[in-house]
Formats: structure tokens, sequence, C-alpha cells
């Protein structure tokens, strides 16, 4: 089956502790994205990369980085400079730009301890 | 200017009635206007999607009403169903835009009582 696969499903982070959260795609899709999910604020963009060994920053970067070494995976590191990261994370991907479809992924809860 | 306003922020409708979520926005240049659909605990799908050159899209029960001269859009559910219950989020895009990106809404809560 194709799909977009998010491990974990549940992440604790510790105080000053970093984090990676897991995006693979098997759809062969060039461009890939990480949203973070607040209650009552939707959807805001964190990361994206339209192809490989190439990301750009979204509105909320800040205590986050990606890297884009494979055509399928685009895993997200929450650093220790993010001071609230308890979130809902979701990795997306599509054909070519943003105006294609994007597929999202059944997304990773981040809770800290 | 980059922003998608969303209304209501959460809506109860009885089975087999209409459900409506509209959305507004500032930016002229956005051409592109999805709706995404999300279930609790998992990750949004696309519902349908609207382009500016035409007023109305209709796929099933979902209806997209397009009025490019007030910069709104809106999802009409027809004969809503409990399985409807669900978040919806409206989303814009433009293309060759410099962010090259969807801006999503806050969305909607959407509970179809039986």
């Amino acid at each position: 089956d194709g799909g977009i696969t998010q491990s974990p499903k549940y992440l604790f982070r510790k105080e000053g502790q970093n984090v990676t959260l897991s995006c693979e795609q098997n759809l062969n899709h060039d461009a890939m994205y990480w949203y973070r999910q607040d209650p009552g604020q939707g959807l805001r963009l964190i990361y994206y990369s339209q192809i490989v060994n190439d990301f750009q920053k979204g509105d909320i970067a800040e205590g986050y980085s990606v890297s884009r070494e494979k055509k399928e995976s685009f895993p997200l590191t929450v650093t220790s400079a993010q001071k609230n990261p308890t979130a809902f994370y979701l990795c997306a991907s599509s054909i070519t730009g943003v105006r294609e479809t994007q597929y999202f992924g059944p997304g990773t809860r981040l809770l800290v301890l | 200017q980059q922003q998608v306003k969303q209304s209501p922020q959460s809506l109860i409708v009885q089975k087999g009635g209409i459900s409506i979520i509209n959305c507004a926005y500032e930016n002229t240049a956005f051409d592109y206007f999805p709706w995404y659909q999300q279930f609790p605990g998992k990750g949004p799908a696309l519902l349908i999607a609207i382009r500016p050159d035409v007023s109305e899209k209709k796929e099933g029960r979902f209806t997209i009403s397009f009025n490019k001269s007030a910069k709104q859009f809106s999802l009409h559910i027809m004969d809503s169903q409990p399985g409807d219950s669900a978040t919806y989020f409206c989303a814009a895009s433009m293309l060759g835009g410099a962010t090259n990106k969807l801006i999503f809404g806050t969305g909607t809560l959407l509970a179809v009582q039986p």
C-alpha cells in the first residue's frame, strides 16, 4: 500500500532534550512538508522540501531542524530551543509543488515531561 | 494578507441537515482553495478543491461555493450524516507565490447529531 507513515505515534520529551520525528513516504512524491497543529490554530508550516537535499523554512521554523537526504524520508528534529513543543505534528507530501494535493500522515503527538 | 479566516469555530447540525462553513481571504493572488477533512487522531485528507475560474464545484454531498468579488468561499455538506462529524479546514495558495505554501484556516469542528 502506498502512503505516508509517521513514527512514533506518541513521543515524550524531557527538558533540554532533542527528539526526532520520522516521516516516510512511498508515493514517489518530490515534495514533503512538516506542519504543527495546535487547538484553535489550524495547521502551521514548519519546513518544506521540494527536492532531495533542499528545504525551506516555513512560518514557525525556530527550534526545529530537518534533513532531506532521501526522496522518501523527511525527519523533523525538535530541538531544546523549541520552548513549547507540545503539539500534534503532521507530515505531508505532494507530487511536486504545493498546489498539488497534499497527502498527510497519521501524525505524531509530542508531549513534554 | 496571508490569513484565511474560517467560521464558525464549531457547528452542530441534525442528521439530514445542511452544514455550512465559511472562509474569507484578503490576498487576491490566491488561486487554489482546497478543503480538508480531519477525523480525531488522524491526518487531514483532501475533500474537495476549487480554482477561482468557477463559482461552484460539487462532489457528491459536498459543494464549494466561491465568490471572487467578496473574496469568500464556503463548504456546504448536504444531507449531513453522523459520519461527517470531523474537523474541516479551508486553505488557500497562490501560483508562483514567494512563500509557495498552503495557508490554512483555523478549522471548524462539525458534530452531526443522529
